[in-house]
């Protein structure tokens, strides 16, 4: 069974910092791009960024570019997703997802709150 | 970026019903295209990509079909556990952007 679990979201202030994890099992987690999907409070879905199988592409929506890194650990299992300069406009759950293309897997997602 | 416009936005519908739910590209995206449905308070499920191809467990009673700027998503037979949000995406260009959602409620 596939399991994405995401960890690390919370209540942040707008400029703050906040590093998201997401533990992959039951895939070879290093044959498969990942990527990172967020939806705000109420709202559609919205592609983050995504990264290739060996970390050698990396690919952000606009909104984030210059302010999010995405990153993985293949020894670890492991996506995560390094936000800097955080606005309101951040808030939204977190989805870890397994795919580059169409998603194949999704985790149960973090909530991140950017709020004073 | 590729937008996509999904219509309606909103629908009613009886147990029973066959629904149809579209999707628009601002431009041609071949088959790069893929439909997901979300209950509330859960995480999207993946039901169709390359506009066609059902994923391995998804009923029969889905099925998508178009190709270029047009896509359609069908539900045959609406079944109880079928009213969600559903969700189409295009993966033919970055960024990867989706529909904003299609509600099927119970009539």
């Amino acid at each position: 069974e596939v399991q994405l679990v995401e960890s690390g979201g919370g209540l942040v202030q707008p400029g703050g910092t906040l590093r998201l994890s997401c533990a992959a099992s039951g895939i070879t987690f290093s044959n498969y791009w990942m990527s990172w999907v967020r939806q705000a409070p109420g709202k559609g879905l919205e592609w983050v960024a995504n990264i290739k199988q060996d970390g050698s592409e990396k690919y952000y929506v606009d909104s984030v570019k210059g302010r999010f890194t995405i990153s993985r650990d293949n020894a670890k299992n492991s996506l995560y997703l390094e936000m800097n300069s955080l606005r309101v406009e951040d808030t939204a759950v977190y989805y870890c997802v397994n795919g580059g293309w169409w998603f194949d897997y999704w985790g149960q997602g973090t909530l991140v709150t950017v709020s004073s | 970026a590729i937008r996509i416009t999904q219509s309606p936005s909103s629908l009613s519908a009886s147990t029973g019903d066959r629904v149809t739910i579209t999707c628009r590209a601002s431009q041609g995206i071949s088959s790069y295209l893929a439909w997901y449905q979300q209950k509330a308070g859960k995480a999207p499920k993946l039901l169709i990509y390359a506009a066609s191809t059902l994923q391995s467990g998804v009923p029969s009673r889905f099925s998508g079909s178009g190709s270029g700027t047009d896509f359609t998503l069908t539900i045959n037979c609406l079944q109880s556990e079928d009213f969600a949000t559903y969700y189409c995406q295009q993966y033919y260009s970055y960024p990867r952007t989706f529909g904003q959602g299609t509600k099927v409620e119970i009539k």
